[in-house]
């Protein structure tokens, strides 16, 4: 499977910033997606990032917050905008295994503290 | 109804017995279903996939789906205290974007010595 990685790993903001968290591949993939775990909950996904066009957003999210940029097919970026402490979570990008696949793999996660 | 549902435990067997775990799932038309495992502080680890009705053997690990009845399961042979993790269920559903996983809350599995 490809090798994930996200930057930063954690990190502490105030309230009404913005934070941006990057997620870079190994290798190219067509798939890249989005994930929130909140604290003592499961996976939501937020949104799939699409090379080439916007990302398709799950009910619920909206690309203001959220905005996701997929520049090319080993990179992409998630922005928490506007942050509030109910925006504290663990974010995860993941990939599809290999090409068609519907098997996903994931990064290690942006650990995110909103004060 | 959510949409996959789990038990979130902690579910507690003591080491070298077999760990049950299970899931069910709303939408009848669903195809494909993962196991993820979690450890504390980090993120998920894919241990299988199942696609067909029956049993998936690898390892130490069965999956098994039962399309009829709505339900899958992980079965964790001589389970050690590494086992120790929360497992998450996660279904891709028929419609709507290809590979968009849908996971339920876990369950917390305690290997005791």
């Amino acid at each position: 499977s490809a090798v994930i990685s996200q930057k930063p790993s954690r990190d502490i903001c105030q309230r009404g910033t913005s934070l941006t968290i990057q997620c870079q591949v190994d290798s190219q993939v067509t798939m890249m997606f989005w994930y929130r775990q909140q604290p003592g909950q499961s996976l939501t996904l937020i949104a799939t990032a699409n090379q080439g066009s916007e990302a398709t957003y799950e009910s619920g999210f909206v690309i203001d917050k959220f905005p996701i940029s997929r520049p090319n097919l080993t990179f992409s970026t998630l922005t928490v905008s506007n942050m509030s402490p109910e925006d504290s979570s663990i974010y995860l990008c993941s990939v599809e295994g290999r090409p068609g696949a519907d098997t996903q793999y994931f990064g290690p996660g942006t650990r995110l503290t909103v004060l | 109804q959510k949409e996959v549902e789990q038990n979130s435990g902690p579910l507690s067997v003591p080491e070298g017995a077999i760990a049950s775990l299970n899931c069910t799932y709303s939408d009848r038309v669903s195809q494909s279903f993962f196991w993820y495992r979690q450890y504390s502080g980090k993120s998920p680890e894919l241990i299988m996939s199942i696609y067909s009705n029956g049993d998936k053997e690898d390892g130490r690990f069965t999956a098994q789906l039962n399309k009829a009845s709505q339900y899958v399961s992980l079965l964790i042979r001589d389970s050690q205290p590494s086992d120790s993790a929360t497992y998450l269920c996660a279904v891709i559903p028929p419609s709507g974007t290809a590979s968009k996983l849908t996971f339920g809350t876990g369950t917390r599995l305690q290997v005791t010595l």
